[in-house]
């Protein structure tokens, strides 16, 4: 079992739409949660991060953590052509190791 | 400078050569990060350094050979690469383990 999973996508959602980003975790003492976009060929970049069950909105971004299911998500509001990335959900369990997903795929179409 | 920065930012290699990638990050964090990512394919993870101590090595190949003489800055040395080794190679930093981590820009690494 993968420690951090996520859906590969590709994800399509029309400009303007609520796109939901997904993602699980295997180890129950995760104590720490982020999400990352990586435009092709760059680097990743840090959107969120949350440490704590509910949500945490910054912006178009919410970030949703529900540690009993072990799941984490990211909605993105009003989504617009230039939130097209991948996404990478990473997780810090408790042995202080970070994981990162495989990343879903989000286009957002004018 | 600022954030976290690396050099050089393309490196063409022969399987022969020996060349050094370098990073720096001016975030006065205190654990540094390789990582490897091939076209198409997730982060792999390939050293952790933590106050300067390397904490982790994921079973890479001796070829690639990390050093870390301070927190600020962390070099992968690379010698008789394979094709197979290009790849987008990326640093990233942390306040300490487990905390957010920021990424460089990457070098984009070519082995002929």
């Amino acid at each position: 079992q993968k420690e951090v999973e996520q859906n590969s996508g590709p994800l399509s959602v029309p400009e303007g739409a609520i796109a939901s980003l997904n993602c699980t975790y295997s180890d129950r003492g995760s104590q720490s949660f982020f999400w990352y976009r990586q435009y092709s060929g760059k680097s990743p970049e840090l959107i969120m991060f949350i440490y704590s069950n509910g949500d945490k909105e910054d912006g178009r971004f919410t970030a949703q953590l529900n540690k009993a299911s072990q799941y984490v998500s990211l909605l993105i509001r009003d989504s617009q052509p230039s939130d097209s990335a991948t996404y990478l959900c990473a997780v810090a369990n408790t042995g202080n190791q970070f994981y990162f997903g495989t990343g879903t795929s989000l286009t957002v179409i004018p | 400078e600022t954030g976290v920065t690396q050099t050089p930012r393309h490196l063409v290699m022969g399987m022969t050569n020996k060349k050094s990638l370098k990073c720096e990050q001016h975030l006065g964090h205190n654990a540094m990060y390789w990582y490897k990512q091939s076209a198409k394919k997730p982060l792999e993870l390939m050293f952790v350094y933590n106050f300067k101590e390397q904490t982790e090595n994921n079973s890479v190949p001796s070829r690639f050979s990390p050093e870390c003489p301070n927190s600020s800055h962390l070099f992968l040395h690379l010698h008789t690469l394979q094709p197979e080794d290009s790849a987008l190679y990326l640093c990233a930093s942390s306040q300490v383990l487990a905390r957010e981590q920021f990424f460089g820009p990457g070098t984009r690494l070519t082995v002929l």
